[in-house]
């Protein structure tokens, strides 16, 4: 199966501040999802970025098929962002999604 | 509200039990998919189905037993549980081709 990775694994913010989160993935992929996982577990559909650019109030992505990657950047960061932002990548149509272990947020008032 | 829904909730199983976690979708996606999520693993694919009629193995199938008679129902069975079978499951589903994946709000497995 393809290979997903993402960094950092944990990362603790102030309220307020920026960060970029990373996806790298091992071939090349037609279809590439953001998701947030809630502190109640709840998993959320953030971004469906197969490439190019989305942008969604605070937060934004970007994808770039050919390089193998793609950036979630979350700005002026909120306690409500805390949780676990997981990419998620399917290499063919109606093939399946591989996920990567996620990255953890935990942002501090 | 359309979705995609999960039952039950929450279970505690006896090892060597069958148990059936049942997953319905009201949103006509042709995919559907069974995950478990385990601390520090992510979220590992079951069983997948690509359309009714027709279903896969993903990475972790072992253990497990999966049927689509209909558009609309995912049901996953446990034949007999084991304490490694202790996880999250989440069933989730995508119109198919490049189509968006979308979760239910996952059924807490506890076997003891």
């Amino acid at each position: 199966g393809i290979q997903v990775e993402q960094s950092p694994p944990d990362l603790i913010l102030q309220e307020g501040a920026n960060s970029t989160l990373r996806c790298n993935f091992s071939d090349s992929v037609n279809n590439l999802q953001w998701f947030h996982q809630n502190p109640w577990g709840q998993l959320i559909n953030l971004f469906y970025i197969p490439s190019g650019t989305k942008q969604n109030g605070r937060l934004s992505a970007t994808t770039v098929a050919t390089e193998r990657y793609s950036l979630l950047y979350i700005s002026s960061s909120q306690t409500t962002d805390s949780g676990v932002y997981f990419c998620a990548v399917e290499r063919y149509t109606g093939n399946q999604f591989y996920f990567g272990t996620g990255t953890s947020l935990t942002v501090i008032p | 509200i359309a979705g995609i829904t999960q039952a039950p909730t929450s279970q505690i199983l006896a090892a060597g039990r069958r148990m059936t976690l049942r997953c319905t979708q009201d949103m006509r996606h042709n995919a559907m998919y069974w995950y478990r999520q385990d601390l520090g693993l992510g979220l590992r694919l079951i069983h997948y189905s690509n359309t009714a009629g027709t279903t896969g193995k993903g990475e972790v199938p072992d253990g497990y037993s999966v049927s689509r008679a209909n558009t609309d129902d995912f049901p996953l069975t446990l034949a007999s549980a084991v304490p490694s079978q202790t996880s999250v499951y989440f069933c989730a589903s995508s119109p198919g081709g490049t189509g968006e994946l979308f979760f239910g709000e996952g059924s807490r497995l506890t076997v003891l």
